[in-house]
């Protein structure tokens, strides 16, 4: 089945610096990568997402890049803020009837002020 | 739209009792999963129901289970608690089966087993 591993699991950033958080996937017929973000005691939310006939999708200060060859999935934080502080997780669907949303472990990231 | 309503929000309850937790997927949504998260482990996937049938199921003991109503409404059930279930339970719901679609999450249930 498919296996996300995400990196790192912990991030600091001074504020206004960029951030990046990686994750790998290991079923090559993945097509779906969103990405959530879970504020302190709050329920994860969708933040951006790509699929697989995409290699980078932008929203603002975020955006997302997808590299199918090489199996991993990067989410790009710029000009970051304190209220990007959060934990986030990617996630990754092989596609098909019977399979499911697989998650990775998370990333903490603490923007510094 | 109304999101994705869970409850209750929170619950105490001891060793050896069971617990039902319910979730409201969003109006139109057909399909439920159903997630543990406790501290350092992330999101570990419990189940999916679509159109009141259980598509897939996670790594759990047979004491968690579930099910899904004709109004979409689905409920989980942990029976004989032990203190290893205290977590937060989420829910997901998308209008497709399996993930291939957004899932939105509930606020979650805290559960605190004593």
């Amino acid at each position: 089945g498919e296996n996300v591993e995400q990196h790192p699991s912990t991030l600091s950033v001074q504020e206004g610096d960029s951030a990046v958080i990686k994750c790998t996937y290991s079923d090559s017929a993945s097509n779906y990568f969103p990405w959530y973000k879970q504020e302190l005691g709050k329920r994860p939310q969708l933040i951006i997402d790509i699929r697989s006939n995409v290699g980078e999708k932008k929203d603002q200060r975020i955006a997302v890049t997808l590299n199918k060859t090489a199996k991993h999935f990067s989410l790009h934080i710029t000009e970051t803020q304190p209220e990007d502080s959060a934990v986030y997780f990617c996630a990754a669907f092989p596609g098909g009837y019977g399979n499911k949303l697989v998650f990775g472990a998370g990333t903490i990231l603490r923007v510094k002020s | 739209k109304a999101g994705v309503t869970q409850t209750p929000r929170y619950l105490i309850k001891t060793r050896g009792q069971q617990v039902t937790l319910s979730c409201s997927p969003i109006s139109g949504h057909r399909s439920v999963s159903w997630y543990q998260q406790t501290p350092g482990q992330g999101l570990q996937f419990l189940f999916e129901y679509f159109s009141e049938t259980q598509r897939n199921k996670g790594n759990f003991p047979g004491r968690f289970s579930g099910r899904q109503f004709s109004n979409s409404r689905s409920e989980m059930n942990v029976s004989t608690l032990e203190l290893g279930d205290s977590a937060l339970y989420l829910c997901a719901s998308s209008w497709s089966a399996g993930g291939e679609e957004t899932q939105y999450f509930g606020p979650g249930t805290r559960l605190l087993v004593l």
